[in-house]
């Protein structure tokens, strides 16, 4: 089936280190997005790529790094700079070349600091 | 002044229930309005879009969107627990060429009581 993979599921890191949540999408999308969740503030764009070897920050990308080597994977890593890293993560993607008004999501990753 | 305000609840109805869900936003390049739900510990789904002012139906959801008043609302007739879950609100201009137009309210929390 077409979708979108995120894992691992759930994740727990120690202070200090950094970890990568994968995400894959088998929907032959463009563009491909991070989103991070947080009680009560709704989706915050961190990071977002509209082709292979190029993406953008969005509006809380310090602490995260990405890379687009392939259009089908979109890796997150959250480095130990990020101070506040425990929160729902969101990849998803969509096409550019329609309307492009629906964008898919995984089913996220949750990753605690402990 | 964020550009897109969601009450975010918490709504607790009974079932057969009519439930109202709204959004005010405050850029006025906004066209395409989407509505996302989405269950405990899973992704935002797309539930309906629609383009600039008016109405538009999906079984028991009907969208509306207020353009003169920056406002858009999405009605659940005859409510069901199923449809227990956190509504995202999410809008873009219609101009293309980036990636990064959505914009997410922070999300409504619906219970439906049986």
């Amino acid at each position: 089936d077409g979708g979108i993979t995120q894992s691992p599921k759930y994740l727990f890191r120690k202070e200090g280190q950094n970890v990568t949540l994968s995400c894959e999408q088998n929907l032959n999308h463009d563009a491909m997005y991070w989103y991070r969740q947080d009680p009560g503030q709704g989706l915050r764009l961190i990071y977002y790529s509209q082709i292979v070897n190029d993406f953008q920050k969005g509006d809380i990308a310090e602490g995260y790094s990405v890379s687009r080597e392939k259009k089908e994977s979109f890796p997150l890593t959250v480095t130990s700079a990020q101070k506040n890293p425990t929160a729902f993560y969101l990849c998803a993607s969509r096409t550019t070349t329609d309307s492009g008004n629906t964008i898919y999501f995984g089913e996220g990753s949750w990753l605690t600091v402990v | 002044q964020k550009e897109v305000e969601q009450d975010p609840g918490p709504l607790s109805v009974p079932e057969g229930a009519i439930v109202s869900l709204n959004c005010t936003y405050s850029n006025s390049a906004f066209q395409y309005f989407m509505w996302y739900r989405q269950y405990s510990r899973k992704g935002p789904e797309l539930l309906m879009y629609t383009y600039s002012s008016g109405n538009k139906e999906d079984g028991r959801f009907t969208a509306q969107v207020d353009k003169s008043s920056k406002y858009i609302s999405l009605f659940i007739r005859d409510s069901q627990p199923s449809d227990s879950a956190t509504y995202l609100c999410a809008m873009r201009p219609i101009s293309s060429g980036s990636a990064r137009q959505l914009t997410f309210g922070s999300g409504t929390q619906l219970t439906v009581l049986p």
